[in-house]
């Protein structure tokens, strides 16, 4: 079965600040992951995917995430943080047939 | 770009009543999904489907069902609207098996049972 760890429900950071927003996966099949967003009041928004391809993966907004096998992570970062940049940030990763399954999510918080 | 709509985005019902929310994709994906969204328990896949008039259960299928008569058109059912189905109800589509699997979300609906 798949699964997604992500590694604190809120993180806080200063504007300009590096964001890192931590996931790790568990899965019995070569790994498909995600990254999504969801503003306030939105539906999610998709910020990037690894699909087996470049281990570093470029998305949207500035973000980027690096796909490590050894260590079944797939970490998002940020090198500055803006005020838009306040979400809540969920991974995900392929299960079964078509489906996803997410983790928790993450809040993350811009101080000014 | 993908657009995925769905009928309300604030809802308001008491409890007993029968509830539908209504969620439509205009890229003629395959695939669709309903899940609901709660703080701390992030999403939780409730039914989807992969074809017109078929339907899989998800995780947390009990006091739902769903409708598939048109690919484009897939409907969330309460039966009997209960308090603990207070929630927020997301949509989404995917294209099918060949396909990178990343799902495109509607705005979601907030439901309040009273």
């Amino acid at each position: 079965a798949q699964s997604v760890t992500q590694l604190g429900s809120h993180v806080s950071v200063s504007e300009g600040a590096l964001v890192l927003l931590r996931c790790n996966y568990s899965s019995s099949v070569p790994p498909y992951l995600f990254w999504y967003a969801q503003y306030p009041n939105q539906g999610l928004q998709l910020l990037l995917k690894y699909t087996s391809a470049a281990t570093l993966v470029k998305g949207i907004n500035g973000f980027e995430a690096e796909f490590k096998k050894s260590e079944t992570s797939f970490h998002l970062t940020k090198p500055s943080a803006h005020m838009s940049d306040a979400a809540e940030y969920f991974c995900a990763v392929r299960a079964g047939a078509d489906g996803l399954t997410f983790g928790k999510g993450t809040h993350l918080i811009i101080q000014p | 770009d993908v657009k995925v709509t769905q009928s309300s985005r604030y809802l308001v019902k008491r409890t007993g009543e029968k509830v539908f929310l209504e969620c439509v994709q205009d890229m003629d994906h395959e695939n669709m999904f309903w899940y609901r969204q709660d703080p701390g328990l992030g999403l939780r896949l409730i039914y989807f489907s992969y074809d017109v008039k078929m339907k899989e259960k998800g995780d947390i299928p009990e006091g739902y069902s769903v409708s598939r008569e048109k690919k484009e058109r897939f409907s969330l059912i309460l039966e009997s609207a209960s308090t603990n189905q207070t929630s927020m109800y997301l949509c989404a589509s995917s294209l099918g098996a060949t396909s990178s699997y990343e799902q495109y979300f509607g705005p979601g609906t907030r439901l309040t049972v009273t």
